[in-house]
């Protein structure tokens, strides 16, 4: 079935250690991108990218960095984790940017 | 900058009464405007969207939505609501913010709750 998958689903992590959480799509998709969820503040945008080779900051990238090294795979990283990044990951896709997102089903990230 | 504002975090409607979400943006230039569904530990799933076409759009499971330039505005309706209408919504712009690139800012969203 086409769409988007994230890995992990859920993961409790310790303060200060790296994490990647992946993504990837099989839509052919050009664009690529990462939100985080938390309650009272809706979607912000971390992270995004435009093509593969190219990658952009949203609205709250500080903390985080991404890659986009084909149309396909969209790892985003915590080089060092802390509380504050406790949150539901979304990773989506567009055929361009501007036109709908197909929103992959989450990771739940809890930093300790 | 483009901005949405979504009024009421909370709706409750009976079951079989209409359904009306708020949604107001601003955009300073013509934007497509959506709106999705997000179930309960699921992903966003799109209900429907606007992209310059007919002022009135229809959605998946009912749902309905009219775009109003002078209101900046962006309401989603659904004549009955249905228990499995249960779920947070949210509205999201979409407008050129240069060089060919485009934004999409969501609004912080509303949990329908539907009352038996």
């Amino acid at each position: 079935i086409a769409g988007i998958t994230q890995a992990p689903t859920s993961q409790i992590l310790a303060a200060g250690r790296r994490m990647t959480l992946r993504c990837t799509q099989d839509m052919r998709h050009n664009a690529m991108y990462w939100y985080r969820q938390d309650l009272g503040l809706g979607l912000r945008l971390i992270h995004y990218s435009n093509t593969a080779g190219t990658t952009g900051k949203g609205e709250v990238p500080d903390g985080y960095s991404v890659s986009r090294a084909n149309t396909d795979d969209f790892p985003l990283t915590l080089a060092s984790a802390v509380p504050s990044q406790t949150s539901v990951y979304f990773c989506a896709s567009s055929s361009h940017r501007g036109n709908e997102q197909f929103f992959g089903p989450g990771t739940r990230l809890t930093v300790l | 900058a483009q901005s949405v504002t979504q009024l009421g975090s909370h709706v409750s409607v009976s079951e079989g009464a209409l359904v009306l979400l708020r949604c107001n943006y601003s955009s300073s230039v013509p934007p497509y405007l959506f709106w999705y569904v997000q179930y309960p530990n699921q992903g966003l799933q799109l209900l429907l969207k606007y992209t310059s076409a007919a002022t009135l759009v229809k959605g998946i499971n009912g749902f309905e939505a009219e775009f109003k330039k002078s209101e900046t505005s962006f309401h989603l309706t659904k004549p009955s609501a249905h228990m499995s209408d249960a779920a947070e919504y949210f509205c999201a712009v979409s407008s050129a913010s240069g060089a060919g690139s485009y934004q999409l800012t969501f609004g912080k969203g509303t949990k329908l709750s539907v009352i038996p």
